[in-house]
């Protein structure tokens, strides 16, 4: 079956410095993957979106990398401030099914 | 613009009693999500909606679940005869009816209780 592993401990960083979050998947081959943030008692908010054939997303301090082969994607956060702070939930999906399915998220603690 | 929007944020029901989830799409937007999130765990897919017609509802319990999307008015998750294990943040998201690839938007959830 289809399997989602995001880093379920929390990530402590320091402001300042770059914050790199995991997903990987198994058994799925996602057209495209999405990430997003959810604070406590919030809805998800979209941040980015790469597709199957893209390697490297860009936008502001935000950066997604996507490897087929590896079956991973890796969100980078740099110069990261404490309002950085929140859940980021990876999600795949596939244009032949318009529901996305979501990892557990992991926790981002940014310490000022 | 306002944003997708659900009502009610919180809501307590009793066992074995209905409760009913509304969920206004983003202006524009003719696709409805439904997802269920229970604590420390990721979001769960329910049912995709376009109006008046489900499109996929693989992810919804085939008892006591039903969703629907009227031509006019908002979507609505109905629970009958509710357990406690629905107790659960359920979401809805909207997203436009163009194009293959969803970029999928949230609306803030209803929190549901089950006592």
């Amino acid at each position: 079956s289809q399997k989602i592993e995001q880093n379920s401990e929390a990530l402590n960083i320091q402001e300042g410095k770059t914050a790199t979050l995991t997903c990987n998947y198994t058994n799925y081959s996602p057209a495209y993957l999405q990430w997003y943030r959810q604070d406590p008692g919030r809805g998800p908010v979209f941040l980015l979106l790469i597709r199957e054939n893209e390697k490297e997303k860009r936008k502001e301090r935000l950066k997604v990398t996507f490897d087929t082969t590896l079956k991973q994607s890796l969100f980078h956060i740099t110069a990261s401030q404490p309002a950085d702070s929140a859940t980021y939930l990876c999600a795949l999906g596939d244009t032949g099914r318009r529901a996305l399915t979501f990892g557990s998220g992991t926790r981002l603690q940014v310490q000022p | 613009n306002a944003g997708v929007m659900q009502n009610p944020r919180h809501l307590v029901r009793r066992r074995g009693q209905e409760a009913r989830l509304r969920c206004s799409p983003m202006k524009g937007h003719s696709h409805v999500y439904w997802y269920r999130q229970l604590p420390e765990e990721g979001l769960k897919f329910m049912v995709y909606l376009q109006k008046e017609n489900i499109i996929d509802e693989s992810g919804m319990p085939k008892e006591r679940f039903s969703a629907e999307f009227p031509k006019e008015g908002p979507s609505i998750l109905r629970i009958q005869q509710v357990v406690r294990g629905d107790s659960a943040a359920y979401f809805c998201a909207s997203s436009p009816a163009s194009g293959s690839i969803d970029t999928q938007y949230f609306g803030p959830g209803t929190r549901l209780t089950v006592l």
